[in-house]
């Protein structure tokens, strides 16, 4: 069975312009978590997705939003990008909504905001 | 809110040798707590999970302890190998929400 895969794996991008990136869950997945990975604050929670609807959001500001489709693949959309945005955005995928189910990550999309 | 932490920040063991990672968490409500292993360039993967109604899970050379009165769990990886240097996170979860550790990297030393 194939992987989570998220698209793409490096990005480049300057301050103030927008970002689109994109995830892929595991066949028969419904729910779709995001999360930022710096080395400072770790790996937080950003929102989580079931259903084409959130579900769960974590302490970001509006700058970050997604969405989900019904096929289950989530997008996420960081706009008037900051330097404080670089970081591994990883996302990842699971049967339930609720995080006691186990989560599957994907390999992560690398960011880099000049 | 609900607070992991997670120590040492970064742990050295000579080969064969046995490492253990330990986590507190604040929320006595949570109920999940898996451990997670991040190789370089990977996203993370979970290595072994433990649920509140359970005290010690092993697996192989993987141990997990949970003592829910102190709030704190722990992962033991035992005859450590090569293969075995990566970032490690722990986290605690009570089904909406799911925090993680900073993380521990592990470095196994010939």
């Amino acid at each position: 069975k194939a992987g989570v895969t998220q698209t793409p794996r490096y990005l480049i991008k300057t301050r103030g312009q927008q970002v689109t990136l994109s995830c892929s869950p595991i066949s028969g997945h419904r729910s779709v978590s995001w999360y930022q990975q710096t080395p400072g604050q770790g790996l937080q929670f950003l929102f989580e997705y079931f259903s084409e609807t959130q579900r769960n959001k974590g302490n970001f500001p509006g700058r970050f939003s997604g969405r989900q489709f019904s096929n289950s693949r989530s997008e996420m959309n960081v706009s008037t990008l900051e330097l404080g945005d670089s970081a591994l955005y990883l996302c990842a995928s699971s049967w339930t909504r609720r995080f006691e189910e186990t989560q599957y990550f994907g390999p992560g999309t690398r960011l880099l905001v000049l | 809110g609900e607070n992991v932490e997670q120590h040492p920040s970064t742990l050295s063991v000579q080969e064969g040798d046995s490492a253990v990672i330990k986590c507190t968490y604040s929320d006595s409500a949570s109920n999940y707590f898996p451990w997670y292993k991040q190789e370089l360039g990977k996203g993370p993967q979970l290595i072994i999970d433990i649920r509140s109604n359970v005290g010690e899970k092993k697996d192989q050379r993987i141990a997990v302890t949970l003592n829910k009165t102190a709030k704190h769990f722990s992962l033991h990886i035992t005859e450590t190998q090569p293969e075995d240097s990566a970032v490690y996170f722990c986290a605690a979860s009570k089904g909406d929400k799911i925090i993680f550790g900073k993380g521990t990297r592990l470095h196994i030393l010939p």
